[in-house]
Parts: C-alpha cells; structure tokens; sequence
C-alpha cells in the first residue's frame, strides 16, 4: 500500500511564510502533486515534481526529495485567499495501471 | 490543460435509489478517474475508466455498486446504484495529460445527498 503523510493543519500570518511538509511510501514512485483546494471546490493543480530538487513557480515552490520519500511545498508572502487545503498525492505505475493517492490534505488558515 | 464537465452538479436523492453522473472532456485522454470526497475528508480513488473495456476499481469498490461507463476518450459515466446516506459525497472526475510533464486535472465534482 502507500502511506501518505501530511499535517492536519497549519496556521500562519499574512505575508509570512508557510512550510507544509509531506512523508510517502510507496513502489513504483513516478511523481508528487501539490493541489489546493478551497471549500466548496474541486482540487486545482499546484505542481509535479518528478526529480530531486525545488521547483519555483511564483509564490509557490515545491521540493523531492525521492531518496527520503519526502516533499514541501513551501508558500511564500502568504495572502488571505491563500486559506485553502494543499492536498499532497503520490503518482505510481502499478501493474494494474498507474494511480494518484492522496494524503489526507493539511487546512491552511492565514490570519490578518 | 484540459476543461471537464460534470452534470448534475449537485443532487438530493432517496435511499435506495441511483444516480449517474456524466464526465465531459474537451480533448482526448486516455486516462480517466472517478474519485470520491467524504465530507472533511481527502479524495479516494474509485476507479479507473477504460475506453472500451471494464473499469478497474480499487479496493473497496465494486461494479455492481458504481457501474461505470466509457464509450470514448472524451466522455464517462459514473453511477451510484442502490444509494444510502453513507454515499453522500463529492464525485470527482478526473483526467491525465501527458504532453510533457505528466498533470492529473479534477472536475467542479458533483456534490451528492442521500437521504
């Protein structure tokens, strides 16, 4: 099976800074997804990284690490709108085809 | 990217009876997935719709109770048969490109009641 883990909840101010920190195992690792997802809503692509390293895309970046089964995706000068739940998922090629599972999502809350 | 389409986009239903959501691409994908969002909860994967063969489903899922359908590379259906309130969930469909990077796409999801 695969084992997902990332905290429940998280708390910050905004424009600071908000780490989230994501732990997996799992065979035949093919990638790791960030998505956010507001309330009422359905999940919206953040990013895919696939190799060891950071990747930045704005106020958003996320890092692999494969060797340690772990990943971050770090949220930088943080804006209300920004409380959200960031759902980390693991993408594996199974033989009987290839699956995205999901942790259980860590809830932002960005306070003024 | 690619933009999906689900109807309805919410329901009320009895217990005990079905509903069947549809899924609509604007492209072709070869892969599609119906997941499933508990109330406070994360997404599940359901199962894997083939184009022109049987769904794979996951652990805990099975045919009978949610048939699904895929007559082509751009449209599914997902059916939840006999319902009760513990089906009461968020049904998401989902795509995968890969013109490049693999990316994973959800739709607006269809936000069921059981009562």
């Amino acid at each position: 099976g695969q084992n997902i883990d990332q905290p429940t909840e998280m708390t910050a101010t905004e424009g600071a800074i908000v780490q989230i920190n994501c732990t997996y195992q799992t065979s035949g690792f093919n990638g790791l997804f960030w998505y956010q997802q507001h309330a009422g809503e359905a999940p919206t692509f953040l990013s895919y990284n696939v190799l060891d390293g950071l990747e930045e895309k704005g106020r958003f970046s996320s890092f692999l690490s494969r060797s340690k089964g772990y990943s971050y995706l770090l949220l930088k000068e943080l804006q209300m709108k920004d409380s959200a739940s960031y759902l980390c998922a693991v993408y594996a090629i199974k033989a009987a085809g290839n699956k995205l599972t999901f942790g259980g999502g860590t809830r932002v809350l960005v306070k003024p | 990217s690619a933009v999906i389409s689900q109807k309805p986009s919410r329901d009320i239903c009895q217990r005990g009876t079905s509903l069947t959501i549809q899924c609509q691409v604007d492209s072709q994908v070869t892969m599609m997935f119906w997941y499933r969002q508990q109330p406070g909860q994360s997404l599940t994967l359901i199962a894997t719709a083939n184009q022109g063969s049987e769904a794979t489903y996951e652990s805990g899922f099975v045919i009978d109770k949610f048939p699904i359908s895929r007559p082509n590379l751009t449209f599914s259906t997902l059916t939840v048969s006999n319902m009760s309130p513990e089906d009461s969930s968020i049904y998401l469909c989902s795509v995968e490109t890969s013109g490049g990077a693999i990316k994973q796409y959800f739709g607006p999801g269809t936000r069921l009641t059981v009562t």
